[in-house]
């Protein structure tokens, strides 16, 4: 399995704009996680999946973000419409509900 | 969210010592895992340990877990220059936390 995949690796967008993260899980697993890492702040868990639906969505920071899992397979975190302080860099980790997590290699986002 | 601490934040020493690096936390948990990320990269997980567990072992870590102090050790002993990361904990039971991490330097 080639593990967690991220994509894309980096992302450079103007304050304003969509920006459409992806993530595909390592097949098997069932639960799903998105984190932000920032200096400032660490890193924080968004939401997490288990078997497609949203158990905890407490970390997501407002409206403009959200994130779906329209398959098992396969998430997507969307920031819309995008901001400065949105940048970060975004990790998704997969797991076979509370087992170890395997992290995706992150999208490092710039927001100017 | 987060609900605990881990310290030190940063931790230097010399090839060949021991680090211990420490983490507690609020609330009651099915298990703690550590994991260590290495500069921008994710995250790759090092070792769980289930809360009726006290001490867990692989390689050259050891994982201590006191529930009744809310709190566990990781201990890398013989340290090499490779260990340099930071390096966090986190708790999985009614929430997920991951703390904020210990900067380890190992100093060739």
């Amino acid at each position: 399995d080639a593990g967690v995949i991220q994509s894309p690796r980096h992302e450079v967008t103007e304050m304003g704009q969509e920006v459409t993260l992806r993530c595909k899980l390592i097949s098997g697993h069932n639960s799903l996680f998105w984190y932000r890492q920032t200096m400032m702040r660490g890193l924080e868990l968004l939401i997490y999946f288990n078997n497609n639906v949203p158990i905890d969505d407490s970390g997501m920071p407002e409206d403009r973000f959200s994130a779906k899992m329209p398959n098992a397979s396969f998430s997507t975190l969307k920031i819309q419409p995008s901001e400065p302080r949105d940048s970060a860099v975004y990790f998704c980790a997969s797991s076979d509900h509370m087992g170890e997590q395997y992290f995706g290699p992150g999208t490092r986002l710039t927001v100017t | 969210s987060q609900q605990g601490e881990e310290d030190p934040q940063a931790l230097s020493i010399q090839e060949g010592e021991n680090a211990t690096m420490n983490c507690s936390y609020k609330t009651s948990i099915n298990n703690l895992q550590w994991y260590r990320q290495n500069s921008g990269r994710g995250l790759v997980h090092l070792i769980l340990i289930r809360s009726n567990e006290r001490e867990k072992h692989s390689g050259r870590l050891r994982v201590t877990l006191d529930t009744s102090k809310k709190s566990s050790s990781l201990l890398i002993t013989a340290s090499r220059a490779a260990d340099t990361a930071s390096y966090f904990c986190a708790t999985f039971g009614n929430q997920f936390y991951f703390g904020t991490g210990t900067s380890l330097t190992v100093i060739p």
